[in-house]
């Protein structure tokens, strides 16, 4: 059974960082592409980024390009995300989902998300 | 910068039949654009019906089914039930590894 479990969220000020992290379970991980998306308070959702199963491809919506860092640890069966220079607009909860393929082509499972909240 | 379109509301009778469509502001969506579905009840994260166009993800019922109709993508439910009132969003493979939402359509029971 399929687990993904994401950590790392957090109430930080404008110009900040923080690094998310999730804990993925019970499939061959390495396999796999890798995404983020999140969803802010009361708005649709938004893909943020992506990395390809052996971490050489990685995408980057517009409104993270130069601040986010999306990358994976296949040993320990772990993706993160690197926010930096955070803004009011990055507060959202931040989910991490599979895709169905190593290379990019939609979301199949999701985590719970971790809720990311940037104010001063 | 293409915009993809959903509608926002729609609403459908209990054990009846809606399909939701997911399109280009320009153009037409075409299984090239592994069009993909996912719903999502308040509070919850959001759980994958179909992706690369009419692929069922893991335990979803044969009521959600994917297609293309005309120039947009569609998910039809079937046999509708009060559970099925949700958010829906579509997601679209635009290239060079983007992916990108549509805006959501509020399905309502009654």
């Amino acid at each position: 059974q399929v687990h993904l479990v994401e950590s790392g969220g957090g109430v930080v000020q404008p110009g900040g960082s923080l690094r998310l992290s999730c804990a993925a379970s019970g499939f061959t991980f390495s396999t796999y592409g890798m995404h983020w998306v999140r969803q802010a308070p009361g708005k649709g959702l938004e893909w943020v980024t992506f990395i390809r199963d052996d971490g050489t491809n990685k995408y980057y919506a517009d409104s993270v390009k130069g601040r986010f860092t999306i990358s994976r640890d296949n040993s320990k069966n772990t993706l993160y995300l690197q926010m930096n220079s955070l803004r009011a607009e990055d507060t959202a909860v931040y989910y991490c989902a599979t895709d169905p393929r190593a290379y990019v082509s939609g979301l199949d499972y999701w985590g719970q998300g971790t809720l990311v909240t940037v104010s001063s | 910068q293409t915009v993809v379109t959903q509608e926002p509301s729609f609403s459908v009778s209990p054990g009846g039949t809606v399909t939701l469509t997911c399109g280009l502001s320009s153009g037409s969506v075409s299984t090239s654009y592994y069009p993909s579905w996912y719903q999502q009840t308040p509070g919850q994260a959001p759980r994958t019906l179909i992706y690369s166009t009419n692929t069922r993800s893991s335990g979803v019922p044969d009521r959600f089914s994917g297609s293309i109709l005309g120039n947009k993508a569609a998910l039809t439910i079937t046999g509708a039930q009060a559970d099925d009132e949700s958010d829906y969003y579509c997601v679209l493979y635009m290239g060079s590894g983007i992916l990108v939402f549509g805006g959501g359509t509020r399905l309502t029971v009654l």
